[in-house]
């Protein structure tokens, strides 16, 4: 099973700022890595796929990058709005073996 | 917009079986996507269950595969889950979702308990 593993586990910053969350994979996962938010009382909302491609919707703040074992979300101009946790996700596998990481908590 | 929502009992006893559906509106089955479950628990995050393609194809997560069957019921847009045997572990949100390798579309979500 590929352990996906995030750092760090909370963050706290100011409106405006700009953060950079980090997801190590235990072995090499190509670019088959996504990123999700999650608020309370919802379900994850996927951002990025393919490392780093924003999903629909999703606004310019918000950059993946990455590949093989290391992978950064990255998110400028900080709104409030964006307190969550954000998860990644490894689709590496085949037959599927999806793992996701614990998560990081950012409060703003 | 493609929207999907689950379905099912909020509780259930130790050893019983688990059975939950996921509706799918505005979208259909039968294309050539998957269509899997999700859950998530305090303890363990969230944790892939499996997933069933248009065709009736399954992948199961190997911790699961014992307890589990996927299906869908194409006349009625929905698939559908069932767990065997649970335990207090199986407590969780339980989401269905579309699968393009990852999740692009998920349901709100449904709380099931498990406790006597």
């Amino acid at each position: 099973e590929i352990v996906l593993t995030q750092s760090p586990a909370t963050l706290s910053v100011s409106p405006g700022d700009r953060v950079t969350l980090s997801c190590r994979a235990s072995q090499s996962v190509g670019s088959d890595l996504a990123w999700y938010q999650q608020k309370p009382g919802q379900a994850p909302r996927l951002l990025i796929s393919g490392a780093s491609t924003r999903a629909t919707g999703i606004p310019g703040r918000f950059s993946g990058s990455g590949s093989g074992t290391g992978f950064t979300l990255t998110i400028t101009s900080l709104q409030s709005e964006d307190s969550a946790v954000y998860y990644c996700q490894q689709y590496y596998d085949w037959p599927p073996r999806y793992t996701f990481g614990q998560g990081t908590k950012l409060e703003i | 917009q493609l929207q999907l929502q689950e379905s099912g009992p909020g509780l259930v006893k130790p050893s019983e079986t688990l059975s939950l559906t996921c509706t799918v509106s505005d979208g259909s089955l039968t294309d050539t996507y998957y269509w899997g479950w999700i859950r998530q628990s305090p303890g363990k995050g969230l944790e892939w269950i499996g997933i069933i393609s248009h065709t009736g194809a399954t992948y199961y997560n190997p911790s699961l595969q014992t307890r589990l069957s996927m299906f869908m019921d194409m006349s009625k847009n929905q698939f559908s889950l069932t767990l065997d045997s649970l335990t207090a572990a199986d407590t969780a949100i339980y989401y269905c979702g579309r699968r393009v390798n990852y999740f692009d579309h998920w349901g709100q979500g449904t709380l099931v308990t498990v406790s006597s």
